[in-house]
């Protein structure tokens, strides 16, 4: 299994509401990333985690709440969002922080609307 | 913060011809990486050369990197319809191994047909 599976692909939410995006991968990778996608834009950084460990925060607003319940799954836990925040969430994952020379696996992503 | 930049913005070719994009850096990099994605959809990993190599292949694509200009080049050759799709260059930082990686703005490369 080469893949990292983001699910939902789509997901549109309220203001109020909580709701999680998923992550998963099972090609033993130990690092695993968020980032965060606007229209015509590059993929900017969310977070990283090594080996289950939060390792970067890059001063994401904690309405974002990652969790790493295991070294498969990565989760982003949503609440009271922005309709600035409707943007494509991307997870990533590579064998290591520091072993990033075969570069990253990417999900294809979850588009986000906040209404 | 995005230290990459990426000319040009958007690129425009025909079926066969070859297209050449360009990316520049600020930092000190451990490698630098291609990525393409296709509207709406994941980033997908293209080719990696790491600081101490000058220029890499893989099939139809060649990388250059230039660590005194901070610059790098993507040439694809005899393009197809299907390389359409934007293309992002991506520096992981050798200050630190956080596994940081740092996009470019992007090149939109159009295939006609």
């Amino acid at each position: 299994d080469t893949e990292v599976t983001q699910t939902p692909k789509h997901l549109v939410m309220g203001m109020t509401n909580k709701k999680s995006l998923k992550c998963e991968q099972h090609m033993g990778h130990r690092a695993m990333y968020w980032y965060k996608q606007k229209a015509k834009k590059p993929p900017e950084l969310m977070f990283v985690y090594s080996y289950e460990k939060l390792s970067i925060n890059e001063s994401v607003p904690s309405r974002f709440s990652p969790e790493c319940p295991n070294s498969s799954l990565l989760n982003l836990h949503l609440h009271a969002l922005q309709p600035e925040d409707s943007a494509l969430y991307l997870c990533a994952s590579s064998p290591s922080r520091s072993h990033t020379k075969d570069g990253y696996t990417f999900g294809s992503g979850t588009r986000l609307t906040v209404v | 913060s995005q230290q990459g930049e990426e000319d040009p913005q958007a690129l425009s070719i025909q079926e066969g011809e070859n297209a050449t994009m360009n990316c520049s850096y600020k930092t000190s990099i451990n490698n630098l990486q291609w990525y393409r994605q296709n509207s709406g959809r994941g980033l997908v990993h293209l080719i990696l050369i790491r600081s101490n190599e000058r220029e890499k292949h893989s099939g139809r694509l060649r990388v250059t990197l230039d660590t005194s200009k901070k610059s790098s080049s993507l040439l694809i050759t005899a393009s197809r319809a299907a390389d359409t799709a934007s293309y992002f260059c991506a520096t992981d930082e050798s200050s630190s191994n956080t596994g940081k990686l740092i996009f470019g703005q992007g090149t939109t490369l159009q295939v006609k047909p």
